[in-house]
């Protein structure tokens, strides 16, 4: 089934410790993003990336990094995770070019917790 | 009822009665806006989209409204069924690539 797929789904953290969280996408899609769903925030853009090789900051970018080596990874990393970075993250991709809207299509989700 | 701060804003409806759900959005240079579905423990799905050149556009079982005079957005779902429980929000697209989400509301099917 074509679509996102993220790991881990689920993860505790102690603060400090690095951690990467995956995407990869099957649909071939130029554009990629990660945000954080905090309840009663809404969704928020960390990072993006309009198409392999480019990456872009989102509006709470702080403490994140992320890579586009090539279409279909797109890998988020926690250089030293703190508390304040237990949320629920989500990637996203979307075929800017080649279709006439822009509409994100979402993987299900890392919840990620700090400690 | 609704509940604010820290939580979202709930709205119960019995089954087979239609859904309201609202969304204000704040940038007047939004060309597009899509509303999207969140089950439990999955990520958003897009359930049906309209450009800002229209005031309402219908899928199934599912009809959208934008008054841009009044930055309204709402979708309307028919016949409410208990799968139709989930988190809804709005997203605002601006300039072709950026989004700005709503908070979201909880919708709480009553058998």
């Amino acid at each position: 089934i074509a679509g996102i797929t993220q790991a881990p789904t689920s993860q505790i953290l102690a603060a400090g410790r690095r951690m990467t969280l995956r995407c990869t996408q099957d649909m071939r899609h130029n554009a990629m993003y990660w945000y954080r769903q905090d309840l009663g925030l809404g969704l928020r853009l960390i990072h993006y990336s309009n198409t392999a090789g480019t990456t872009g900051k989102g509006e709470v970018p702080d403490g994140y990094s992320v890579s586009r080596a090539n279409t279909d990874d797109f890998p988020l990393t926690l250089a030293s995770a703190v508390p304040s970075q237990t949320s629920v993250y989500f990637c996203a991709s979307s075929d800017r070019v080649n279709s006439g809207a822009n509409v994100l299509t979402f993987g299900a989700g890392s919840r990620l917790t700090v400690l | 009822g609704e509940s604010v701060g820290l939580h979202l804003p709930t709205l119960s409806v019995q089954e087979g009665d239609n859904s309201i759900i609202n969304c204000a959005y704040s940038n007047s240079a939004s060309d597009y806006f899509i509303w999207y579905k969140q089950e439990s423990g999955k990520g958003p799905q897009f359930i049906i989209d309209i450009r800002s050149n229209m005031d309402k556009r219908q899928g199934q079982r599912v009809t959208v409204l934008l008054n841009k005079t009044v930055k309204h957005l709402s979708l309307q779902i028919a016949a409410t069924q208990p799968g139709d429980s989930a988190v809804y929000f709005c997203a605002e697209i601006f300039y072709g690539q950026n989004f700005v989400f709503g908070p979201g509301t909880r919708l709480s099917v009553l058998p």
